[in-house]
């Protein structure tokens, strides 16, 4: 089975500064997918970022960027110009390639707080 | 946009009593599911459906069942509420592949006295 862990249960950040979200995971397979979703406060879940795990090259969304270390089993989220808006509970995510029906696995979330 | 309708916000129920929560998407997914958010659990899913009237156990399907009678319409039931169900409840929904995003519903914050 497949396990997903966020190591940071809370972080914190200045307005326009830079934070990074740590994710590691355990898997077998070769075959699978990345995701990072944020929950804002009393909010729906919604997908920040998805990164395949065929491809080497680190997926970006506009200040949102993956660093994808397939050997590691790590996929840590950097936000860049941090904003108010982002303010938001992280979770990580994990799907298996295969014939999973796209079953996520979640990390524990970590509440990012985006102070003025 | 894709939406996805989690019949209640806010729900109030006793021991003992039998709960549905209902769930409606609008963007014709094969896929829906059903969560459970505790904090410093994370989410964890209770049980999927691929495909009208199939349903697959999640991690923790104890005390909950399922329905899915209608490609758009996934209901979670819990058969005789307990107070270790007090959560959040999230229903999602998404195409049938595994790299496919799912799209979550605002959430049901059930609370069982």
């Amino acid at each position: 089975a497949q396990t997903v862990t966020q190591s940071q249960p809370e972080m914190s950040v200045q307005e326009a500064e830079t934070v990074t979200l740590s994710c590691t995971y355990d898997t077998s397979e070769n075959n699978y997918y990345l995701f990072w979703y944020k929950q804002p406060p009393s909010r729906q879940m919604i997908l920040v970022i998805r990164q395949e795990a065929y491809k080497q090259q680190n997926a970006t969304e506009n200040r949102f960027s993956v660093n994808f270390q397939k050997a590691a089993k790590s996929f840590s989220l950097k936000i860049s110009d941090s904003q108010l808006g982002d303010t938001a509970m992280y979770f990580c995510a994990f799907v298996d390639g295969g014939t999973s029906y796209g079953k996520l696995t979640f990390g524990q979330g970590t509440i990012l707080t985006v102070h003025p | 946009d894709v939406k996805v309708t989690q019949s209640s916000r806010y729900l109030v129920k006793r021991t003992g009593e039998k709960v549905f929560l209902e769930c409606v998407q609008d963007m014709d997914h094969e896929n829906m599911f059903w969560y459970r958010q505790d904090p410093g659990l994370g989410l964890r899913l209770i049980y999927f459906s691929y495909d009208v009237k199939m349903k697959e156990k999640g991690d923790i399907p104890e005390g909950y069942s399922v329905s899915r009678e209608k490609k758009e319409r996934f209901s979670l039931i819990l058969e005789s509420a307990s107070t270790n169900q007090t959560s959040m409840y999230l229903c999602a929904s998404s195409f049938g592949t595994s790299n496919q995003p799912q799209h979550f519903g605002d959430g049901t914050r059930l609370s069982i006295l």
